[in-house]
């Protein structure tokens, strides 16, 4: 089984839904991030987890909302999805222990915005 | 501000030829450094990192880096290229586990095989 999952894997929705992007770990790592991809702009941040009660915001936050329900879940919500947000995300997740910043990706989610 | 570059977006190779990907950072302090490999359809995957001694690292895949502080490169090889290395390679500059914990990563470089 893979240690970071992501559902769905594929989403397309209209403009003005509200949508939710969930990740799941089972690395027993304690931090947790969401990026966007786009071709040509490689990977940006968009929120960042480091505990369940400790949540920044990434470099392109507007527009989204995290949650921290536990230690081993991090999801990404569109309060209300416009089109410029069709992009490729990613979880990826952490460990404080090891003293490395190596981030674990999960498989991604297409999200389509119509 | 920290900052990656990675110069060449496309790089075409012919199977078996080496190959050489450039990357260069921009970085106040000693980086730590990362290569991701993202196949198509995939996530992200880690070929090797830097974080100190020896400054040519091993990865997987048959991939090797070096660092270079005087140039401020950190360029992945490898001497002969398999048509399953097709795919985008990024690079990323990161602190060590501190507060601003974050990793930056380059644009990427699309790497396509000719058989």
């Amino acid at each position: 089984d893979a240690d970071v999952t992501q559902t769905p894997r594929n989403r397309i929705t209209k403009t003005g839904k509200r949508i939710m992007l969930e990740c799941s770990q089972t690395k027993g790592h304690d931090r947790m991030y969401w990026y966007r991809q786009d071709p040509g702009l490689g990977l940006r941040l968009i929120y960042y987890s480091f505990d369940v009660k400790d949540i920044n915001k990434g470099e392109i936050s507007d527009g989204y909302s995290v949650s921290r329900q536990a230690q081993a879940k991090f999801s990404l919500s569109l309060e209300s999805a416009i089109p410029n947000q069709t992009a490729l995300y990613f979880c990826a997740t952490s460990d404080t222990g090891t003293g490395e910043a190596e981030q674990y990706f999960g498989p991604g989610t297409r999200l389509t915005v119509t | 501000a920290q900052s990656v570059t990675q110069p060449d977006i496309h790089i075409t190779v012919s199977e078996g030829a080496s190959l050489e990907l450039r990357c260069n950072y921009s970085y106040g302090a000693t980086p730590y450094l990362f290569w991701y490999v993202q196949s198509p359809g995939q996530g992200l995957q880690l070929l090797l990192k830097y974080f100190s001694g020896d400054t040519l690292v091993q990865g997987i895949k048959g991939f090797e880096a070096e660092f270079k502080r005087s140039q401020s490169s950190f360029n992945l090889r490898k001497p002969s290229v398999h048509w399953s290395d097709a795919a985008e390679y990024f690079c990323a500059v990161g602190p060590l586990m501190n507060r601003d914990d974050k990793i930056i990563f380059g644009k990427g470089t699309r790497l396509h095989i000719l058989p």
